[in-house]
């Protein structure tokens, strides 16, 4: 059971919008700030998101990041194929005082 | 360009220790903390222990303390993890991470390159 708790499946088709939840509590996300990262089959994590909603660079626009009190989202606009994958939200617990995840959603492209 | 490459990985019976290591380059590797992230199979990721810039602080997921050590050597650009009495719920995949900050406990870095990972798996 994580900490963080994510849906552990989205869906949508492609050129549609998609939203991701990751709900926490005071400790966490109430008081600190939520990374997002994606994660392709077979491959390393890769930073989506960084303190609530800054986008590294490199990161398409379709990709934002939101924060209201212990919930945090990931939307991801115009579905491609290529955004098939695994996506987790992170945070510090300070209760816990260590790095919490999401359980990590599932996105599938029909 | 940022280059992390973990090795050491293998399998383990329950009980016994494996020395992970990661090469580190295209960055001042004393200049930023490091981590250890994992992911077991069918699960999610799991933090597992992170490393001051200098070297000199660290910090461990509960589920880690006491049988792991994480280590730098600055000189080589290397970030090692010592795993003792593992157990089968070690088994997971173990990446090498960079943190964007040289302080450990910056709750507010975040992790911006990734190893590959290297599986460890730890069965009789």
């Amino acid at each position: 059971q994580s900490v963080l708790t994510q849906p552990p499946s989205a869906s949508g088709t492609p050129g549609q919008r998609v939203t991701i939840s990751c709900s926490g509590s005071r400790s966490n996300v109430g008081s600190n700030t939520v990374n997002w990262y994606q994660q392709l089959p077979g491959t390393a994590p890769k930073l989506l998101i960084y303190s609530n909603s800054q986008r590294p660079s490199g990161v398409p626009d379709r990709f934002s990041g939101s924060k209201s009190g212990t919930s945090a989202s990931l939307a991801i606009s115009g579905l491609q194929s290529e955004d098939e994958a695994d996506y987790y939200c992170v945070s510090w617990d300070d209760s816990l005082n260590g790095w919490v995840f999401g359980g990590g959603t599932k996105l599938t492209v029909l | 360009e940022v280059q992390l490459l973990e090795s050491g990985g293998g399998l383990v019976q329950p009980g016994g220790s494996l020395r992970l290591s990661c090469a580190a380059s295209g960055f001042t590797f004393s200049s930023y903390a490091m981590s250890w992230v994992r992911r077991a199979p069918g699960k999610g990721l799991e933090w597992v222990s992170v490393i001051s810039g200098s070297g000199g602080s660290t910090y461990y997921a509960d589920s880690v303390k006491g049988r792991f050590t994480i280590s730098k050597d600055n000189s080589k650009n290397t970030l090692y993890l010592q795993m003792n009495s593992l157990r089968a719920e070690d088994t997971a995949v173990y990446y090498c991470a960079k943190r964007s900050s040289k302080y450990y406990y910056d709750t507010s870095a975040y992790t911006d390159y990734w190893g590959q990972g290297t599986l460890v798996t730890v069965s009789s």
